[in-house]
């Protein structure tokens, strides 16, 4: 069975400075994996994807992701983080049958401090 | 193009109190999620649906948990009687086939308290 650990309950940064979010999965094939974002009181909103490909994905709001199969990691980066970034993330895995439910991480809160 | 709506977005209710959600999926997605996000974790699935058919109720709770896909398109999540451990988001999801590559789309959720 899959599994996502992120590392990190809760991240504070300064607005302008750079971010990246830990998350390490557990899946004995290739996995599919995504970011969320999950602003207060609204649902799940999809940052990016990674299915197959070139290994840096690159996402909405100027986010990015890198899959690292030798250290099973998929680590959210933005180069300059915005007030309205603050928020919880999540990282998920689905499995290649599609149409499958998606493993979550418990997420990462992110503050942003001026 | 619409997304996934959810009804309601709040609900308080004292417990043994019955409790049912709603869930309009995009329109087209034969595939619907409800999932579970207690405070502080990543959503939870509970079912899965292709078309009228739960496909994945491993992880409802049957003995107060139910759930129906009536003609495939909008499902209904109930529970009776709510127990206090039952306060949490239920989300709802939908998705669809492109190909090899899927995405879900996600509701934004029922907020439950049950005091």
């Amino acid at each position: 069975a899959q599994s996502v650990t992120q590392p990190d309950i809760h991240i504070t940064v300064s607005e302008g400075a750079s971010l990246e979010l830990r998350c390490n999965y557990s899946y004995g094939a290739t996995p599919y994996l995504f970011w969320y974002v999950q602003s207060p009181g609204q649902g799940l909103q999809l940052l990016l994807k990674y299915f197959s490909g070139d290994t840096l994905v690159q996402g909405i709001k100027g986010f990015e992701a890198e899959f690292k199969r030798s250290q099973s990691s998929f680590n959210l980066r933005k180069p300059s983080v915005h007030w309205s970034d603050a928020a919880e993330y999540f990282c998920a895995v689905g499995v290649l049958s599609g149409n499958t439910p998606l493993v979550f991480g418990k997420g990462t809160r992110l503050s942003v401090i001026a | 193009e619409a997304g996934v709506v959810q009804s309601p977005r709040y609900k308080i209710i004292e417990k043994k109190q019955p409790v049912a959600f709603w869930c309009n999926p995009i329109s087209g997605h034969n595939t619907l999620y409800w999932y579970r996000q207690n405070l502080g974790q990543g959503p939870e699935l509970l079912i899965r649906y292709e078309n009228e058919e739960a496909v994945d109720d491993s992880q409802l709770p049957k003995d107060r948990f139910s759930a129906e896909r009536l003609k495939g398109v909008d499902s209904t999540l109930k529970i009776q009687p709510a127990e206090l451990g039952d306060s949490a988001v239920y989300l709802c999801a939908s998705s669809s086939h492109r190909g090899r590559e899927y995405e879900q789309f996600f509701g934004p959720g029922t907020r439950l308290t049950v005091l």
